[in-house]
């Protein structure tokens, strides 16, 4: 059964202040694994798509990497708009396209 | 270019009443979702379609019924509101791997 489990389910940073948030999963074959952010009251936004190990992905000031059990969003001298819900989610090789979600981190940066 | 749009945004339902949530795309993706998100519980697909006059139960699709008569659109329908289906509806589409969502329908049975 496909899982996904983030982790902390919450995390206040001061402005400037980097950190990681991860992202645990076990899935039968990865097509992809998904970042999203979400705002309070609007539907998640796509942030990245990693496809194998080892690879990484770059936006801003937010970087992806994926392992083989794991993907970590690193968030680099956070700003007050960093702030938001981030949502991973695992998509099976079987299956149409659907995704499996893990419950978000919910970020708060500080200034 | 709206993406994926739904109505209503809000709307409170007495217990056992009916309703019907519309999801529309302009992007001409073949896949469709509707998935539901609750607190503490992340979002969870309900139904979805891989094309114009599909459907398929996702992992909690008790309670509703969906149908897509049109590529374009993707409707979820509530025949019998109950408070447990009280929560935050949310719509998608994709063509291969990517989602884009709507931004959601927040839905009161009371």
């Amino acid at each position: 059964e496909d899982q996904v489990t983030q982790s902390p389910e919450a995390l206040r940073l001061q402005e400037g202040e980097s950190s990681s948030l991860n992202c645990s999963y076990t899935v039968s074959g990865l097509r992809g694994l998904f970042w999203y952010r979400q705002d309070p009251g609007k539907g998640p936004e796509f942030l990245f798509t990693l496809y194998s190990a080892g690879e990484e992905k770059e936006k801003e000031r937010l970087k992806a990497t994926l392992t083989k059990k794991e993907s970590f969003l690193h968030i680099t001298a956070p700003k007050p708009e960093d702030s938001a819900t981030y949502l991973c989610a695992v998509q099976a090789q079987t299956g149409a396209n659907n995704l499996f979600f893990g419950t978000g981190t919910r970020l708060t940066v500080i200034p | 270019n709206a993406g994926v749009t739904q109505t209503p945004k809000f709307r409170v339902l007495k217990t056992g009443q009916s309703m019907t949530l519309l999801c529309a795309q302009d992007m001409n993706h073949e896949y469709m979702y509707w998935y539901r998100q609750d607190p503490g519980m992340g979002l969870r697909l309900i139904h979805y379609s891989v094309g114009e006059g599909t459907t398929a139960k996702g992992e909690v699709p008790d309670g509703y019924n969906v149908s897509r008569l049109k590529k374009q659109n993707f409707l979820l329908g509530l025949e019998s509101a109950a408070p447990s289906q009280t929560s935050v509806y949310f719509c998608a589409s994709s063509y291969s791997r990517g989602y884009t969502f709507g931004s959601g329908t927040r839905l009161t049975v009371v």
